[in-house]
C-alpha cells in the first residue's frame, strides 16, 4: 500500500457524461500527479500540482480539468466522455519536488 | 519534450537466464527511476538512481546510470516466474513532471 487514496476504484458510466475521480496524497505529500493508461496510449501525463498550485500541463484535454485543494487532496473532472477515454486513471503523490512519486491503485473508468 | 525509449518492448526470456532493458532519454536530468507494474495494479517503485554512475541492486534486479550517455539499464540476473511484469523507466525535468518511458512487458517463462 503506497499510502495513496483513489475514490472510486471502478466507474462505468455513459458518453456524455461527467465523472468526477478524488485523490488522497500521502500524507505530507505536497505534489500530486495525474496520469491516464490505456492500451495503445501506454502511461500519459495529465497534470501535475503542487502546493495547491498547477505546476506541469501534459497532454490534457480541454474536457478534463483537475485541482488540488487547500488539504492537498485532488479531484479530476472528466467531461463531455467519450469511448475514447475508459482508462486507468492513477494519482500519485510525492513529498516534494525531483522526489518519487508513490502511485495510487488507480481508477477504472469505462465508458459506454 | 522530452522523450524516454525504452527497448525492447516486449521480452520473453526463460527462467535462469540474464538479460537488459535499456532506457535511452533525450534530457540531461541527473535522476532516473524504475517501476514495476504488475497487470491491471499500480505501479511500485523500484530504483531510484540519483547520479551519474549509481548503481542499485534488489534482488535479481540491478539498475544503473550513465548520466552521460543519458543511459539506464536494469540487468534481470537468473530469472524467475516472480519478475513476470511491465517495468517502466522514468525521468523527472526539472521537478516539472516525471515523463515515463514506454514500458517493457517482461515474460518469464518456465
Amino acid at each position: 500500500d503506497s499510502g495513496v487514496t483513489q475514490t472510486p476504484k471502478h466507474l462505468i458510466t455513459a458518453t456524455g457524461q461527467r465523472v468526477t475521480l478524488r485523490c488522497s496524497p500521502r500524507s505530507g505529500d505536497l505534489s500530486v500527479y495525474w496520469y491516464q493508461q490505456s492500451l495503445d496510449q501506454g502511461l500519459q501525463f495529465l497534470i501535475q500540482y503542487y502546493n495547491g498550485e498547477e505546476r506541469a500541463k501534459g497532454n490534457i484535454l480541454e474536457r478534463f480539468s483537475a485541482q488540488q485543494f487547500p488539504d492537498l487532496h485532488s479531484e479530476l473532472n472528466l467531461s463531455s466522455l467519450e469511448l475514447g477515454d475508459s482508462a486507468l486513471y492513477f494519482c500519485a503523490s510525492s513529498r516534494d519536488l525531483r522526489n518519487t512519486i508513490y502511485f495510487g491503485e488507480g481508477s477504472w473508468l469505462t465508458v459506454v | 519534450e522530452l522523450k524516454v525509449e525504452q527497448n525492447p518492448l516486449f521480452l520473453s526470456m526463460q527462467e535462469g537466464k540474464n538479460y537488459t532493458i535499456y532506457c535511452n532519454y533525450s534530457t540531461t536530468s541527473d535522476r532516473l527511476y524504475w517501476y514495476r507494474q504488475d497487470p491491471g495494479k499500480s505501479l511500485e517503485s523500484l530504483f531510484v538512481l540519483l547520479s551519474n554512475g549509481a548503481v542499485k541492486q534488489e534482488g535479481r534486479l540491478m539498475a544503473s546510470l550513465d548520466t552521460k550517455a543519458r543511459l539506464s539499464t536494469l540487468h534481470i540476473t537468473a530469472a524467475v516466474h516472480d519478475l513476470s511484469a511491465t517495468y517502466f523507466c522514468a525521468v523527472d525535468e526539472a521537478g516539472n513532471q516525471f515523463y515515463f518511458g514506454t514500458g517493457t512487458s517482461l515474460t518469464v517463462i518456465p
